[in-house]
This record gives structure tokens, sequence and C-alpha cells, in this order.
């Protein structure tokens, strides 16, 4: 079973700043099954990266996804205030076919 | 617009069962694989099962296994989790969740219904 460690557990970061978030899987997986997610409180996920590193739909350039094997990152390249939240990452594996999720980064306001 | 509304949730003792319902629009419902993933209070998200578009494959997560049961009815555009012998660790907001893509992600997640089992 494929476990998914997000690090840091929590970032302090100022508007303006860049964001670096990673995710490293217990073993290597396939880059097209790795996906982030956003989660404001009282709100559901919302999909940002699907494939590592292709953005969803509507989601602005400032985010970008990278990685292969174990490592991977998501990067936020100038923070709005709107991007302070919690961000998982997500692996599908298909033997057999379950989806693990990181236990999350909350990105907070310093 | 795509929109996924879950309904159902609630207070229920442990050793009951609740059946939780998720009304899709705007897309089509049948073509698509759907997903329930779970959200403690407080905690991460956990997958909990899912049921690919016409009913024929269905996988769920080990802690809930011989206890939901996920179901969907594409005529009515709903997907369905019976959930029996509840424990106090299934308390939680469900989310229902469209899955997409080859690997598959999770492109719409409903607003979740809370479910607290609890005495």
């Amino acid at each position: 079973e494929i476990v998914l460690t997000q690090s840091p557990g929590t970032l302090s970061l100022s508007p303006g700043e860049r964001a670096t978030l990673s995710c490293r899987a217990s073993q290597s997986v396939s880059s097209s099954s790795l996906a982030w997610y956003q989660q404001k409180p009282g709100q559901a996920p919302r999909l940002l990266i699907y494939g590592a590193s292709s953005r969803a739909t509507g989601i602005p350039d400032r985010f970008s996804g990278s990685g292969s094997g174990t490592d991977f990152t998501l990067t936020i390249g100038r923070l709005e205030p709107e991007d302070f939240a919690v961000y998982y990452c997500q692996q599908y594996g298909s033997s057999p076919p379950r989806y693990t999720f990181g236990q999350g980064t909350k990105l907070e306001i310093k | 617009e795509v929109q996924l509304v879950e309904s159902g949730g609630g207070l229920v003792q442990p050793g009951g069962s609740l059946r939780l319902s998720c009304t899709a629009s705007g897309f089509t419902f049948s073509s698509f694989s759907m997903n329930w993933v779970r959200q403690a209070p407080g905690k991460g998200l956990e997958w909990v099962s899912y049921i690919t578009s016409g009913s024929s494959t269905i996988n769920y997560a080990d802690s809930v296994k011989g206890r939901f049961t996920i179901s969907r009815d594409n005529a009515k555009k709903s997907l369905y989790l019976q959930m029996n012998s509840l424990r106090d660790e299934d308390t939680a907001v469900y989310y229902c969740a469209r899955r997409t893509g080859a690997p598959p992600y999770f492109d719409y997640w409903g607003q979740g219904t809370l479910v607290t089992v609890s005495s």
C-alpha cells in the first residue's frame, strides 16, 4: 500500500511570497496518477493539478506541479490572499483500484 | 454547470444505518464513474468507494468493506451510499465526487453531508 507524506505540515508565508509544498510517495508511482487539491474551511476540495503537472480548468497559472518517481511538488508562484488553505496530494493505484491522499499541508498567512 | 448535491446525513447511534444520496446535474451522469470520499472532523481526506458508470465495477476502502454499499440510478442521476453497522470512527463529512481522466482523479465535488455516529 502506497503512503503519501506531505511536508511541511504547516507553512507560514506572506502574500506575494512563493510557496513550495512537497508530497513524497513510499514507493515510485506514475506521475500521471498524481493530483493536487485545495480545500478552504467549510468547503469541498477543489482540483488544482492532475497528472502531476497539468492545471485543471480555471486554475491560475501561478499554480504549478512537478515531480516524478517518489517526489512531487506543488508550487504557488506568488501567493494571493485566497491561496491560504489546506492542500492535499492524491495518488491513484490500480491494483487494487484505490485512491490515497496525503495528510495535507496547511498554508497559513504569516 | 456541474453540480453535485449530497443529502441524507444526520445523527445515528453506533450499529445503526444511514443512506446517503448525491444528485447530479449539468453533465451526463450516466457517462461518469462516481466516488464517495469522507473527511473526519479536523482530519484529512479518505476515499471510501467508487462505482463505474454502468455499475459493473465497484470498489471499497478496507475500512468500510462489508458494511457500506455504493449504488447508482442513472435515470434519476443519483448516487447512493448505504451505510450499515456504523461506528464512531465513521463520523465524517461525506462528499460525492466525479471521477474523470486516465489515470483518474476527482474533478468535481459536492458540498458534503455530515454523518455523526454517537450514542
